[in-house]
């Protein structure tokens, strides 16, 4: 079956511009995360999803972020006004529930350059 | 908050050898899990084993096992017979009660043939 699917792979945006960037869960997988990687760093929790509820939002930087999922399987995370400093990979996750208990599938990642 | 730290940003093993790689965290909670994940250059994260805290015997997934020292909070994945595959970023996580995910910064792990 698919996997965890990211659109797009890559997007380069000019700072102060406006971004969404997408995820494709594995079908039937409630739960969904959202994380950022910046260069030579491992990933950084951003949001938890469980269903359609933002069960933990309290990875997000600050008020530019914004993540929804509003009907319990695509997801989408918005980022506006954007910075250089938010120039990184933005993976995503999805698992059948709570990830203590079933295996966290990732995603690619998008690549995000803010010029 | 809890921390992850791996001290070792590279390491090389001649293939078919074991190869050991460290990790500690920093928790006062007494519940948790533990993970490795591996990252290859197409930046999709597997994971590799995990270890749940209450388990006193150590977590092993074919060529791949783990020292779990929960006293003293380390969490070593040990590779036997290391093959060219094995070759990428290796991630040790940590995972609480509250669904948080904690990564450390990672060790590139290069398979010499």
């Amino acid at each position: 079956g698919a996997g965890v699917s990211q659109t797009p792979s890559n997007k380069v945006t000019e700072k102060g511009k406006y971004v969404e960037l997408r995820c494709d869960p594995i079908s039937g997988h409630t739960a969904l995360y959202w994380y950022r990687q910046s260069l030579g760093q491992g990933p950084e929790f951003l949001i938890y999803f469980q269903g359609t509820g933002a069960a933990d939002d309290s990875g997000l930087p600050n008020d530019r972020f914004f993540a929804v999922r509003p009907e319990g399987s695509v997801s989408t995370l918005k980022i506006q006004r954007t910075e250089r400093g938010d120039s990184a990979v933005y993976l995503c996750a999805s698992s059948l529930g709570p990830v203590f208990s079933y295996e966290q599938y990732f995603g690619p990642g998008t690549r995000l350059t803010v010029t | 908050a809890q921390t992850v730290t791996q001290s070792q940003p590279e390491m090389s093993v001649q293939e078919a050898e074991t190869v050991t790689l460290s990790c500690t965290y920093d928790t006062s909670e007494s519940d948790y899990y533990l993970f490795w994940y591996k990252q290859p250059p197409s930046r999709q994260m597997i994971l590799v084993i995990r270890q749940e805290a209450y388990k006193q015997q150590n977590a092993t997934e074919n060529r791949f096992s783990v020292n779990f020292q929960k006293a003293a909070k380390s969490f070593s994945l040990k590779i036997s017979d290391s093959q060219l595959g094995d070759a990428a970023m290796y991630f040790c996580a940590f995972l609480n009660t509250g669904n948080q995910f904690y990564f450390g910064t990672g060790t590139s792990l290069t398979v010499i043939p």
